[in-house]
C-alpha cells in the first residue's frame, strides 16, 4: 500500500476524444511523475511536477499536459487521442527533488482508446 | 536518447537457485541505478538501488553495478516462487527522480 490512489481504474475513449486522470497522494509527498506503460514495456517518463510547476518533460507531445494541485494531488490530461495512447497510466508520488529513485506508484488508470 | 536494454525473458528458475538479471543502459554519465519489481497487474516497487561501482546486499538481493561496462545486474539468491515477477532496471535521466526505465525481465520460479 503506497497511498497513492489514482482514478478512473479502466476507462475506454474514442480516438480523437479527451480525458483526465487524477491521482492523489495520502502521504504528502510534494512531487509527483506521470509515466505511461504500454504493454510488454517499462514505464516511460511523461512529466514531473513538483511546487505546481512543470519539473522536466520526456518525450511526450504537447496534447500530454498536466497539472499540480496545492494538496500536491495532480491531474494528467491528453487530447486528441491515438490509438497508441492505449496504455496503463502510472502516478508516481515521491518527496522533494532528491535522487533517491524512490517512487511511490499508484495501481495506474488503464486507458483503451478505440 | 539514453536506453536501457533489459533480455524480456522469461527467466525460468528453479526453486531455491540464484536467478541473475542483467540490464545495460546507454548514457555513460547516468549515477544513479534502481531495479523495480512488478506483479502481474500491480504497479511498481523499489527493491534496490546502486550508486557505486561494485555490489550491494540486501537480504536475499545484491545489486551489482559496473560503470565501465554500463552494466547493472540483479542476483537474487534462494528464489522463491513468491518472487515470480517483472523486473524492471532503471536509470535517472536527470536529478530528481526521473527514470528510464528498461522492458522488464520476467521471472519464473519453479517449485
Amino acid at each position: 500500500e503506497t497511498g497513492v490512489t489514482q482514478s478512473p481504474t479502466h476507462l475506454i475513449k474514442t480516438r480523437g476524444q479527451q480525458v483526465t486522470l487524477r491521482c492523489s497522494s495520502q502521504s504528502g509527498h510534494n512531487t509527483v511523475s506521470w509515466y505511461q506503460q504500454a504493454l510488454g514495456q517499462g514505464p516511460q517518463f511523461i512529466f514531473q511536477y513538483y511546487r505546481e510547476e512543470e519539473n522536466g518533460r520526456g518525450n511526450f507531445p504537447p496534447r500530454f499536459s498536466g497539472l499540480q494541485f496545492p494538496n500536491y494531488s495532480s491531474e494528467l490530461n491528453v487530447n486528441a487521442l491515438e490509438l497508441d495512447d492505449s496504455a496503463l497510466y502510472l502516478c508516481a508520488a515521491s518527496l522533494g527533488r532528491g535522487d533517491t529513485g524512490e517512487l511511490f506508484f499508484g495501481e495506474g488508470s488503464r486507458l483503451t482508446v478505440l | 536518447q539514453k536506453e536501457v536494454e533489459q533480455n524480456s525473458g522469461p527467466l525460468s528458475v528453479p526453486e531455491g537457485a540464484i536467478a541473475s538479471l542483467n540490464c545495460t543502459y546507454s548514457d555513460r554519465g547516468s549515477q544513479s541505478f534502481f531495479w523495480y519489481r512488478q506483479y502481474s497487474g500491480k504497479s511498481p516497487e523499489l527493491i534496490m538501488f546502486i550508486y557505486s561501482n561494485g555490489d550491494k546486499e540486501d537480504g536475499r538481493f545484491t545489486a551489482q553495478l559496473n560503470k565501465a561496462s554500463q552494466y547493472v545486474s540483479l542476483l537474487i539468491r534462494d528464489s522463491q516462487p513468491s518472487d515470480s515477477a517483472t523486473y524492471l532496471c532503471a536509470v535517472n535521466i536527470e536529478y530528481g527522480n526521473k527514470l528510464v526505465f528498461g522492458a522488464g525481465t520476467i521471472l519464473r520460479v519453479k517449485s
